[in-house]
Parts: structure tokens; C-alpha cells; sequence
């Protein structure tokens, strides 16, 4: 497909689990960011990537959450012992990025993935 | 930090125009607008810059006030399928990544 594409669409894990979530952005999309979504809230910012540099990871709530994007295509986003307060609706966007968008990065649209929704029970 | 939108929730009647407001207190370099459906991905609509432009996608525009720090969105003679959460989100200038900070959301309900 040509969108952003993200794994599992639901995921529901028992407190103190792991959780592996997945994201395949458009192809050739330099940039590529997490947003954590809390019912009937705006997207916040969890970290993003230029290829396979995590550049900024300012929005990760706790040392609980890692994500990588070993070679700057697919990325993953995980989260150990996870706790109730994690669940939440996981949104990954891609967008040009880089020196390929031809512009600044702030002016380039993110192009969103439909979520991991995360139930932690 | 979090942009300010305004209203929280509308209910428009089918070809009623509607203004979302968004307002930020730290210096904006752009204003993103994402439109969301319930359980779907957030939608861009259009990005305003710097320097008051205005921008349209079909019946529905935006402008940008940069003495304000002020984003509007209009959607003028609305359909049903406008139906769903307006977001912006914020650009500033002391981050070149890209990532956006989002306001709350508005709600738009559009009734036959």
C-alpha cells in the first residue's frame, strides 16, 4: 500500500508485559515520528527519527519506552513492564524529511498510520 | 506549550460554515491541520506558514496570524463529510525536526 502501515491494529497485554508496536512508513520517508493518543486528546510527541538517526526522544514518558529504526525503513516502538497508565492509541507518521523534501522539515505534512490501540489490563 | 483550540465542540446543520481557532503562546513557525475520524488516522488537511497565507482545499481554508500566534480554519457550506475532530498542530522555531505539538481537538458534528 502507499500509506504508513502499523502493527497490531489492537494490542492488549496484561500489566507488566512487553509490547512490540510496529510501523512501516511510505517508502523513501526520511522522517518518521511516534505520537502517543489518549482518548478524546490531540496526538503527543513521543520521538522521531531521520532514517535511522532517533534525533529526538524528548517525549518518551519513561525509560520504559525504546523505539528503533535499525536501517531507517520499518520502526518499532516498544515498551517493557507496561503499567495501565501506557494505554493509549500509538500513532506513527512518516513524512519527506531530510534533504530529499527539498524543504524545511516543519513545512512538510505528516502522513499518519491508523494506530496500535493498547489496552493494558 | 499545548496550542489552545477553540471551540471545543460544534454542530453545524448541512451547508452551515463553522471558524476552529487555534492559539499558541510560544512563537509559531508553521500551523499543521489534521482532521480525524473516529478510529481512523488523523487526515492532513493543509499547512499555513509565516507570513498571514492563506490556504484552501476545496471548501475549506485557513489562515495564519503570526502577530497572534493565531491559526483559523473556515469550512464554508459544510457536508456531512466533514464530520469528525479538527486538530492543529504547531511548529516552533526552536526545533527543526519537524515534530508538532497538537491542541486538544474540536469537535465537529454535521447534521442533515
Amino acid at each position: 500500500g502507499a500509506g504508513v502501515s502499523q502493527s497490531p491494529r489492537y494490542k492488549v497485554a496484561k500489566r507488566g508485559q512487553d509490547v512490540a508496536l510496529r510501523c512501516d512508513p511510505i517508502s523513501g520517508h526520511v522522517s518518521l515520528f511516534w505520537y502517543q493518543q489518549a482518548l478524546g486528546q490531540g496526538p503527543e510527541f513521543l520521538t522521531y527519527f531521520q532514517n535511522e538517526a532517533q534525533l529526538d526522544k524528548s517525549g518518551l514518558p519513561s525509560d520504559r519506552f525504546f523505539a528503533e529504526r535499525p536501517e531507517g525503513s520499518v520502526s518499532t516502538l516498544k515498551i517493557q513492564r507496561t503499567q495501565q497508565e501506557d494505554s493509549a492509541v500509538y500513532l506513527c507518521a512518516s513524512s519527506l524529511g531530510g534533504l530529499q523534501g527539498g524543504t524545511d522539515r516543519r513545512n512538510q505534512p505528516q502522513h499518519f498510520g491508523d494506530g496500535t490501540r493498547l489496552s493494558i489490563l | 506549550q499545548q496550542p489552545v483550540q477553540s471551540p471545543q465542540a460544534v454542530i453545524l446543520r448541512e451547508g452551515e460554515d463553522a471558524v476552529i481557532n487555534c492559539s499558541s503562546s510560544k512563537a509559531l513557525y508553521s500551523v499543521h491541520w489534521y482532521r480525524q475520524k473516529h478510529g481512523e488516522a488523523p487526515v492532513f488537511l493543509m499547512i499555513l506558514l509565516k507570513g498571514g497565507e492563506q490556504k484552501g482545499h476545496e471548501k475549506i481554508s485557513a489562515s495564519f496570524n503570526e502577530k497572534k500566534q493565531q491559526s483559523s480554519l473556515y469550512l464554508t457550506a459544510s457536508q456531512l463529510s466533514y464530520s469528525g475532530t479538527y486538530f492543529c498542530g504547531t511548529a516552533t522555531g526552536s526545533s527543526n525536526t519537524g515534530k508538532l505539538i497538537f491542541g486538544q481537538g474540536t469537535t465537529l458534528q454535521v447534521k442533515p
